[in-house]
C-alpha cells in the first residue's frame, strides 16, 4: 500500500490564483482530513469528509472547498490565494476517527506571494 | 471543545525512559486521548491511543490518570530516532464533533 499521497510536495502561487492540491488513500478508509500546520501553532482542520460525497467544515474552512466523489480521493481547491494560506498542509485518512489511528500524508507546502 | 495542554519541550538521554505529560482537565467521558509525534520535515504519525484503562504497543504506553483528567505517554528507551513533537489531542466519538484541537506539543531532544 502506497498509504497517503500528496502531490504537489512545494508549490508557489500569485495571489488570486487558483489551485488543487491533490489527496489519495489506498486503504479504503472512509474519513479524510485536510489540515494546516503554521509556525508557531498546532495543527488545525479545514476540511473532513466522513465518505464519498459526504464534507463538513473544520475550524478553518474559510478560502478552501473540498469535494468526495470518491473513497480515495480528497482533493483541497483554493479558489483565490492569499498569502494569509502560505502553510504546509497535510491530507489525513482513517477507518474511522475517534477510536482509529490516522495515517498523515508527506504534505505541501504552499507559499503564496 | 476541550483542549490538552503539554511542556513546551522535554530532554532525555538515550536508551533511557522518557514520560511525557498531558492534562486535558475538561476532557468528556466520549473523548479518546490520542497521541501523535511528528519528525522533521514530514507529516504526524500516529503513536497510541486510549479512552479508561492504560495501554500498551511496541512504540509506546499510555498510562491514563482515574479520572481520565491527564495522561502520560512513556517511551521505554529514548533513540535518537525518537526526537520529535509530540502531541497529545482528543478525539471525540459524540456526534459530528470533528473539530480536534491539536495544540503546539512538546518538542523531545535526545541526546545521545
Amino acid at each position: 500500500n502506497a498509504g497517503v499521497t500528496q502531490t504537489p510536495k512545494f508549490q508557489v502561487l500569485k495571489t488570486g490564483q487558483s489551485m488543487t492540491l491533490q489527496c489519495a488513500q489506498d486503504m479504503n478508509h472512509e474519513y479524510m482530513s485536510w489540515y494546516r500546520q503554521d509556525p508557531g501553532m498546532g495543527l488545525r482542520l479545514i476540511h473532513y469528509s466522513v465518505g464519498a460525497g459526504i464534507t463538513d467544515q473544520g475550524e478553518v474552512p474559510n478560502g478552501y472547498n473540498v469535494s468526495r466523489s470518491t473513497t480515495e480521493d480528497f482533493p483541497l481547491r483554493l479558489l483565490s490565494a492569499a498569502p494569509s494560506q502560505t502553510s504546509v498542509y497535510f491530507c489525513a485518512s482513517s477507518t474511522g476517527l475517534a477510536a482509529y489511528e490516522q495515517y498523515f500524508g508527506p504534505g505541501t507546502r504552499l507559499t503564496v506571494t | 471543545d476541550a483542549k490538552t495542554t503539554q511542556p513546551n519541550s522535554m530532554e532525555s538521554n538515550e536508551e533511557e525512559p522518557v514520560h511525557l505529560p498531558c492534562n486535558h482537565s475538561t476532557i468528556s467521558g466520549t473523548d479518546y486521548i490520542h497521541w501523535y509525534r511528528q519528525l522533521p520535515s514530514q507529516g504526524p504519525e500516529y503513536v497510541i491511543h486510549g479512552l479508561t484503562s492504560n495501554v500498551n504497543n511496541r512504540m509506546a504506553s499510555l498510562a491514563i490518570a482515574e479520572d481520565r483528567k491527564s495522561s502520560t505517554l512513556i517511551l521505554h528507551r529514548a533513540t535518537l530516532r525518537d526526537a520529535a513533537v509530540y502531541y497529545c489531542i482528543l478525539n471525540s466519538s459524540a456526534g459530528n464533533n470533528r473539530k480536534l484541537i491539536w495544540g503546539l506539543g512538546t518538542s523531545l531532544a535526545v541526546n545521545p
